[in-house]
């Protein structure tokens, strides 16, 4: 049972542009979700959150989104940097319940940027 | 303040042995908890110990085991290894148990691959 789904297993972009990677999920005691960049034989590094009372956070270049009815998060990345080419997860927790001290991961989104 | 420490790096066994891996969290982190990626699988969550207790396990076998020190450090065992625990053991550490408004942080993982 995969609750947290990335749908698009790789996404290419142009310098300059922007960047949108999608995140759905299954499980409505989800309140809290996190993205993650990784470089390839390194762990996950955390990029932003947001917590399920609010709908949009920023962070610089990065910006995430979150649709409660639809349950469906989004991170932009604008404009978009070679720098920023590695797998993108999307992970979601819960203040309890079995989902309560792990996160539970996405596939993952292969971002490529292109000079 | 250091990071998150694994070792091995990198580790290379046989089918039927057993292995331990080692992880010392971020200094002042009580949470531990251990991930284990695959290709084409993400990050699935193995076990989550906070104060020397195992608070949630992942859907692996019984040859997964974990423990948790007095000082927060943690060792992650599997016996009898199979060809299909060739993956990248991830361990992550938090001040608190991961849930709403708590991210973690990785270390670079013990890449493990059994011949």
């Amino acid at each position: 049972d995969q609750q947290v789904k990335q749908n698009s297993p790789s996404l290419s972009v142009q310098e300059g542009r922007i960047s949108i990677l999608n995140c759905d999920y299954t499980n409505s005691m989800f309140d809290y979700f996190l993205w993650y960049k990784k470089y390839p034989a390194e762990g996950p590094t955390f990029l932003i959150s947001i917590s399920s009372i609010k709908d949009k956070n920023e962070d610089g270049r990065f910006t995430v989104f979150l649709n409660k009815s639809a349950k469906h998060l989004s991170l932009h990345i604008v404009p978009s940097q070679p720098g920023d080419s590695a797998v993108y997860f999307c992970a979601a927790s819960a203040a309890g319940g079995t989902s309560y001290g792990k996160l539970t991961f996405g596939q993952g989104t292969i971002l490529t940027v292109h000079p | 303040k250091a990071g998150v420490t694994q070792t091995p790096r990198y580790l290379i066994k046989t089918r039927g042995q057993q292995v331990t891996l080692s992880c010392s969290p971020i200094s002042g982190h009580r949470s531990v908890s251990w991930y284990q990626q695959t290709p084409g699988q993400g990050l699935q969550f193995l076990f989550e110990y906070f104060s020397e207790t195992q608070r949630n396990k992942g859907n692996f076998p019984g040859r997964f085991s974990g423990r948790q020190f007095s000082n927060s450090r943690s060792e992650m065992n599997v016996s009898t290894l199979e060809l299909g625990d060739s993956a990248l053991y991830l361990c992550a550490s938090s001040p608190w148990r991961a849930g709403y408004n708590e991210k973690l942080f990785f270390g670079s993982g013990t890449q493990l691959s059994v011949l």
